[in-house]
């Protein structure tokens, strides 16, 4: 079965760090690009963050952008969020998702772990 | 970067009534649409891609149309589990943008 799982999430202070983790099961890993999306609470969905499937390539939101850090480790099969500077905005349920290359969307979404940011 | 609106922010329609959504792009953006749905408290879940295709699995009342500037996704005869908020999201272009979101309330 295909399967994401985050963990990671929690409450920090305001300029804090946090990283979060997606560990993915039941495909091939390193052949798929693999993406970061928020929610914050009672809000829209939000496009935070994509890798290339061998890591080489990364692209961010502008609202993230030189805050936060995607990496992945394909041999453990495992994506992350490195995140900085925390804000109050950032709070919200963050998920992974595998994401199709050539434009297919994000095919398989991870059930999302939460993010506070708090003093 | 690219900005999406969706119409209406809200409707509420019937068990069986037909259901069409629009998706607006600032710019255009060729076929690289997605059309997701999402219930309370869970993850997305990938409905439509490539602005007309059907993701594996996905009940075949659920289609999409358009491409360049404007898109629809139509829900012939909703169903009860079709209550949900519906996003699309453009793939044309760095950053991946969503759009605000359509409710789908039962009248």
């Amino acid at each position: 079965e295909v399967q994401l799982l985050e963990s990671g999430g929690g409450l920090v202070q305001p300029g804090g760090s946090l990283r979060l983790s997606c560990a993915a099961s039941g495909f091939t890993f390193s052949n798929y690009a693999m993406s970061w999306a928020r929610q914050a609470p009672g809000k829209g969905l939000e496009w935070v963050s994509l890798i290339s499937g061998g890591g080489l390539s990364t692209y961010y939101a502008d609202s993230v952008k030189g805050r936060f850090t995607i990496s992945r480790d394909n041999s453990k099969n495992t994506l992350y969020l490195q995140m900085s500077s925390l804000r109050a905005d950032d709070t919200a349920v963050y998920y992974c998702a595998r994401s199709v290359w050539g434009g297919h969307g994000m095919d398989v979404w991870g059930q999302g772990t939460t993010v506070t940011v708090s003093s | 970067d690219i900005q999406l609106t969706q119409s209406p922010s809200f409707l509420s329609a019937s068990v069986g009534d037909r259901v069409t959504i629009t998706c607006r792009a600032s710019q255009g953006i060729s076929s690289y649409l997605a059309w997701y749905q999402q219930k309370p408290g869970k993850a997305p879940k990938l409905l439509i891609y490539a602005a007309s295709t059907l993701q594996s699995g996905v009940p075949s009342r659920f289609s999409g149309s358009g491409s360049g500037t404007e898109f629809t996704l139509t829900i012939t005869s909703l169903q009860p589990e079709d209550f949900a908020t519906y996003y699309c999201q453009q793939l044309n272009s760095y950053p991946f943008t969503f759009g605000p979101g359509t409710k789908v309330d039962i009248k």
